[in-house]
């Protein structure tokens, strides 16, 4: 089966601007995870989805990042404005079953 | 608060030395216990859970809840073992974040 994707891959933005990334969870999955890896540091849960309802949002910076699953299948989320400690790598995953959750290759973001 | 402390950065092991991959938590309830493997220019992937007890790629893990301990054992590494682990407890159904550790990263030394 194909895997998460993510687009892009690598990103580099200016502090103050805005960026988007787009995941494509693997096909039948509802369940959809965002989260956040900073350099040194495991995975963090920003959002997770239950087809297009959000289940657990606790840890997403609510005043800078939101997160759409529109349709129940594709997501993005977006970051508006960029600070710099938002460098990181953006990962989503998904999920059948709530339980063993696949990774997508992971979005590079680099804030200057 | 939900706690993970895998207390090693970095490990280096000999090509057929027995590996042990640390990892502590501190959790409210029942966590079900998970580690996840990074191979390099791989993906993130679940390597085994606990609930299964299963020997993944000659991997074991043995949940001891009075240490709050879930450490990775295996007795005689491989090269193709080196990469990143992280260990991930989560709550039950229903609340099942995964939180992760920091991360070991092992190396195998031919």
């Amino acid at each position: 089966e194909a895997g998460v994707a993510q687009s892009p891959r690598y990103k580099i933005i200016e502090k103050r601007q805005s960026v988007a990334f787009w995941c494509n969870p693997i096909s039948g999955h509802a369940t959809l995870y965002w989260y956040q890896q900073i350099l040194g540091q495991g995975p963090k849960l920003l959002i997770q989805f239950q087809n297009n309802g959000v289940v657990d949002d606790s840890q997403l910076p609510k005043d800078r990042f939101s997160a759409e699953r529109l349709k129940g299948v594709d997501s993005t989320l977006k970051i508006q404005p960029a600070k710099l400690e938002d460098s990181a790598v953006y990962l989503c995953a998904s999920s059948s079953d709530r339980v063993e959750q696949y990774f997508g290759p992971g979005t590079r973001l680099t804030v200057t | 608060a939900q706690r993970v402390t895998q207390p090693e950065k970095l490990l280096s092991v000999f090509k057929g030395a027995p590996v042990e991959l640390k990892c502590n938590y501190s959790y409210s309830g029942s966590p079900e216990l998970f580690w996840y493997v990074q191979y390099s220019r791989q993906r993130l992937q679940l390597l085994l859970r606990h609930i299964s007890r299963e020997s993944i790629k000659g991997f074991t893990a043995d949940l001891n809840k009075g240490e709050t301990s879930f450490h990775l054992k295996k007795p005689f590494a491989q090269e193709e073992d080196s990469a990143m682990y992280y260990c991930a407890p989560s709550g039950n159904f229903g609340n099942e974040k995964l939180t992760f550790g920091t991360g070991t990263r092992l190396t195998i030394i031919p």
